[in-house]
């Protein structure tokens, strides 16, 4: 299966902050990446797929990057309603393994 | 209104069984494959099985196979997931979730729609 790694596991950050998550797969995944944002007690919410694509309703202060192995996720300008856990997801091939989630938190 | 919702989940002994449920609404069932994932307490995220639109194709995680066994009934859009010989480390939230694409081989694999999903704890 390929393995994702997202980093930093967490961090802290202020509203306002430009922020940026990295996940890097164990072998090349071409662009097939989502990324999820998932709150405490709720169901993940699918923010980007096709590595880069933001997802419809998703604010433009979200973007995507990245090919083959490595892929980032950033926020431009951190929001009080974006402190949540952070999920990459590969889906190149099955199963669909997901990273082990970036949390940020309030400063 | 577009949603997914689970129920079934509960307390079970190991080496017993479970039947998750996960109603669809507001969108063409049949059209889309859908899959549950699955998050222990404090974990991340797990995918544990998917099924074509037509219900045709199933695959399962590995940590699952033989054990689960995934359906659905589109006449009722409703997903299944049978789960039997359930161990400790199935105690998780299971998610139901839908994909952008009709067949588990598609291009547009990731989940564009979660349910709120339904725990099950696995203990004696």
């Amino acid at each position: 299966a390929i393995r994702m790694t997202q980093s930093p596991s967490s961090f802290s950050a202020s509203t306002g902050d430009r922020v940026t998550i990295t996940c890097r797969a164990s072998q090349g995944i071409s662009s097939y990446l989502a990324w999820y944002q998932q709150k405490p007690g709720k169901a993940p919410k699918l923010l980007i797929y096709a590595a880069s694509t933001l997802q419809s309703g998703v604010p433009s202060r979200f973007s995507g990057s990245g090919s083959g192995t490595d892929f980032t996720l950033t926020i431009s300008c951190l929001q009080s309603e974006d402190f949540a856990t952070y999920y990459c997801q590969q889906y190149y091939s099955y199963p669909g393994t997901f990273g082990q989630g970036t949390k940020v938190e309030i400063k | 209104e577009v949603q997914l919702l689970e129920s079934g989940g509960g307390l079970v002994q190991p080496g017993g069984s479970l039947r998750l449920s996960c109603a669809a609404s507001g969108f063409t069932f049949s059209s889309y494959a859908m899959s549950w994932v699955r998050q222990a307490p404090g974990k991340g995220l797990e995918w544990v099985s998917a099924i074509s639109g037509s219900g045709g194709s199933t695959y399962y995680a590995d940590s699952v196979k033989g054990r689960f066994t995934i359906s659905r009934d589109n006449s009722k859009n409703t997903l299944y997931l049978q789960m039997n010989s359930l161990r400790a480390e199935d105690t998780a939230v299971y998610y139901c979730a839908k994909s952008r694409t009709i067949t588990i081989f598609g291009e547009e694999r990731y989940f564009d729609l979660w349910g709120r999903g339904t725990l099950v704890t696995v203990s004696s």
